[in-house]
């Protein structure tokens, strides 16, 4: 199965300024998720980033707040602009498993806990 | 879109004890189920399961689906307080798309 390295691994931010999160896949895949845990919630898809074209968002999920760029087939960011407390979660990005024992399960970065004040 | 529902919410238990999760969904296009685990950010993959009535095993913990009734379990046995997580149960959609439910929180007592 994928690797995933993701960082910042946690970042405490002040409000109104955006934060980059980074994932370094070791090796290609077609499309990597984004998702977002808040607070005592499960994970809720933010968008899926496909190489060489936009990203493709979830309802209540809008690009100006959370611009995605997948520049090859190993990397992709997601910013969390503009950053109010209601952003503070935990922020995952994921790649459809490919080998035999994952299937169709995601792999998933170790994740970026993140907390405006 | 499907909805994932995951019973109870949370539990404490003691060592040695046998726990189990369950899981209910909806099937407007399913493909799979899967099970994590997930301790601090990042969830960890334990069971994918496609057919009914097969269980899948891996050390204490066991998952069986049955997809007439739309419903997952998820086995602990002896119970270590190293199992303490949230286990997320998720439904696989055609499509790539993956809707996760809330997540019971399991908490073992030494």
């Amino acid at each position: 199965s994928a690797v995933i390295s993701q960082k910042p691994s946690r970042d405490i931010c002040q409000r109104g300024t955006s934060l980059t999160i980074q994932c370094q896949v070791d090796s290609q895949v077609t499309m990597m998720f984004w998702y977002r845990q808040q607070p005592g919630q499960s994970l809720t898809l933010i968008a899926t980033a496909n190489q060489g074209s936009e990203a493709t968002y979830e309802s209540g999920f809008v690009i100006d707040k959370f611009p995605i760029s997948r520049p090859n087939l190993t990397f992709s960011t997601l910013t969390v602009s503009n950053m109010s407390p209601e952003d503070s979660s935990i922020y995952l990005c994921s790649v459809e498993g490919t080998g035999e024992r994952d299937g169709y399960g995601y792999t998933f970065g170790s994740g970026t806990r993140l907390t405006v004040v | 879109e499907d909805k994932v529902v995951q019973s109870p919410l949370s539990l404490v238990v003691h060592e040695g004890d046998t726990v189990t999760l369950n899981c209910s969904y909806e099937v407007t296009n399913f493909r799979s189920l899967l099970w994590y685990k997930q301790e601090k950010k990042a969830p960890t993959f334990l069971f994918m399961l496609t057919s009914s009535g097969i269980e899948k095993k891996s050390g204490r913990l066991s998952s069986i689906l049955d997809k007439k009734e739309l419903f997952s379990i998820l086995n602990i046995t002896a119970t270590q307080t190293g199992d303490s997580a949230i286990y997320l149960c998720a439904e696989a959609l055609y499509g790539q798309n993956f809707v996760f439910g809330p997540g019971t929180r399991l908490s073992v007592l030494p």
